[in-house]
């Protein structure tokens, strides 16, 4: 079993201010991680998928790098909106064949 | 155009009772996932199935839980004699990809509650 292991737990922003936060899991056998925005009663998104060490993928406001030799990803939102408030899920496979390990999220929660 | 789908949205019934849950995917998509989230948590793999064929149920947490996908489109997740444990969210999402190099679909889920 692989831990995914997601930091902090939750934040509260005011609208207009970056942040960022982490994903953390064991550096071997790595192949793909992913990453889900899920707002309240909507379905999962997919941000992000990211395979290669030092990979940086941005999407509007919203980028992504990856580290994974040290086993860990960042997610930076630059000018946070209101409209940015869900949680943030990472996932992370060990092959093609093995299912995506989910940590428990980053609630972000941005006031306007 | 259209995105999984999920039904019921909410399932309420008592422990003991069996239910069904639907899942359609995106149309052409080969892989499907169900997953179950608990409060709290990240959602947690039951299954997966590439087109009808069942190829990892490691993820299913008791002889209870049984998924079939017959003609390799709409996906059900059954649960028989349904325990308050077994209350959470289901989630089935879909994938082009039958590795982890591509993003998956996901539904809205169905809540599960066993009073």
């Amino acid at each position: 079993i692989l831990n995914v292991e997601q930091s902090p737990q939750s934040l509260h922003v005011q609208e207009g201010d970056s942040t960022n936060f982490t994903c953390s899991f064991p550096s071997s056998n790595f192949y793909a991680l992913h990453w889900y925005r899920w707002e309240t009663a909507k379905s999962p998104e997919a941000l992000f998928v990211m395979t290669l060490n030092g990979d940086e993928k941005k999407k509007g406001r919203i980028s992504a790098t990856l580290n994974t030799k040290e086993g860990y990803s960042y997610l930076y939102i630059k000018g946070s909106q209101p409209e940015d408030s869900a949680t943030y899920l990472c996932a992370r496979t060990l092959s093609g064949n093995t299912p995506l390990v989910f940590g428990k999220g980053t609630r972000l929660s941005v006031i306007a | 155009g259209a995105g999984v789908s999920q039904s019921p949205r909410y399932k309420v019934a008592k422990r003991g009772q069996d239910v069904a849950l639907r899942c359609d995917p995106i149309s052409g998509h080969v892989s499907l996932f169900w997953y179950q989230q608990a409060l709290g948590q990240g959602p947690e793999f039951l299954t997966y199935f590439q087109n009808e064929a069942q190829l990892d149920k490691s993820g299913l947490p008791s002889d209870r839980f049984f998924a079939e996908r017959p003609e390799g489109s709409v996906s059900t997740l059954k649960i028989q004699r349904t325990q308050q444990e077994d209350s959470a969210v289901y989630l089935c999402a879909s994938s082009t990809d039958t590795g982890h190099r591509q993003p998956q679909h996901f539904g809205d889920g169905t809540r599960l509650s066993i009073l």
